[in-house]
C-alpha cells in the first residue's frame, strides 16, 4: 500500500525566504508523486509531478521538487517567497501498476507568507 | 473549456434529507473521483470511475452513492444526511492513459462546501 507523510502541517516563512515543504513517501513500486496547491476557497491545482523521467522537477510560479530515492522524499523548494504563495500545498503518490489511476494524498501543509 | 464544473457551491442540510452533488467535465476524461475534505486530514476518496457504467468504492463511501451514465457526468447522492458528512466536497477527472503504466494528473472542480445540521 502506498502513503504519504508531510512533515509539518503549518510552515511560515518571510518574504523573500526559502520555501521548503517535506514530503516522505512509501510505496513498493516506484512512485509517481505529485505536488498540488489549492488556494483559499478553490480546488486543488497540480504544480508539478515526477514520473520517473528526471529527478528535478520544476513546476508552476518558481517552485521545484527533488525526487530522492534513497530518502524517500519529494521536498518541494522556492528560493523565494512570495505573499501570492500563501496556500495549502499537498503532496500526492500513484504507483507504476494497476492502479495508477488512484492518488493518494498527505494531509497538506499549510504556507503563512509574513511580509 | 470549462473543465471540471460543480454545483452548488454550498449546501445547508437538516440531518436526514438527502442530496446529489453535482460534477460535469468537458475534456472527455473516462476517470472521474469524488473527494471530501476535512481540516487537518487532506483528500479522502469517496467514490471513483474509470468510464460511463463502472463505478467502484474509495476509501470512506459509506453514506454515499454514485452513478456514471454518461462521460461528462458524475453525481454524488447523499443519502439521509448526517453531521459527520459536514465537509468540502471536491470531483476531479483524468485524462485518458497516454502509455501503459503511466501517470494520470487529476483536474479539480471548485469543491461543494456542505453543511448538515
Amino acid at each position: 500500500a502506498q502513503s504519504v507523510t508531510q512533515l509539518g502541517s503549518h510552515v511560515s516563512v518571510s518574504e523573500g525566504a526559502l520555501v521548503l515543504l517535506r514530503c516522505n513517501y512509501s510505496s513498493s513500486v516506484p512512485p509517481y508523486l505529485f505536488w498540488y496547491v489549492q488556494y483559499p476557497n478553490q480546488g486543488l491545482q497540480l504544480l508539478l509531478k515526477y514520473t520517473s523521467a528526471a529527478t528535478l522537477v520544476k513546476g508552476i510560479n518558481g517552485f521545484e521538487a527533488e525526487f530522492k530515492k534513497s530518502e524517500t522524499s519529494f521536498h518541494l523548494t522556492k528560493p523565494s517567497a512570495h505573499m501570492s504563495d500563501a496556500a495549502e500545498y499537498f503532496c500526492a503518490v500513484s504507483y507504476s501498476g494497476g492502479s495508477n489511476y488512484k492518488l493518494t494524498f498527505g494531509k497538506g501543509t499549510l504556507l503563512t507568507v509574513n511580509p | 473549456n470549462a473543465g471540471v464544473t460543480q454545483t452548488p457551491k454550498f449546501r445547508i442540510l437538516k440531518i436526514g434529507q438527502s442530496m446529489t452533488l453535482q460534477c460535469t467535465q468537458d475534456m472527455n476524461h473516462n476517470y472521474m473521483y469524488w473527494y471530501r475534505q476535512d481540516p487537518g486530514m487532506g483528500l479522502k476518496l469517496i467514490y471513483y470511475s474509470v468510464g460511463a457504467g463502472i463505478t467502484d468504492k474509495g476509501e470512506v463511501p459509506n453514506g454515499y452513492n454514485v452513478s456514471r451514465s454518461t462521460t461528462e457526468d458524475f453525481p454524488l447522492r447523499l443519502e439521509l444526511a448526517a453531521p459527520s458528512q459536514t465537509s468540502v466536497y471536491f470531483c476531479a477527472s483524468s485524462y485518458p492513459e497516454v502509455r501503459a503504466g503511466g501517470p494520470f494528473e487529476q483536474f479539480f472542480g471548485p469543491g461543494t462546501r456542505l453543511t448538515v445540521l
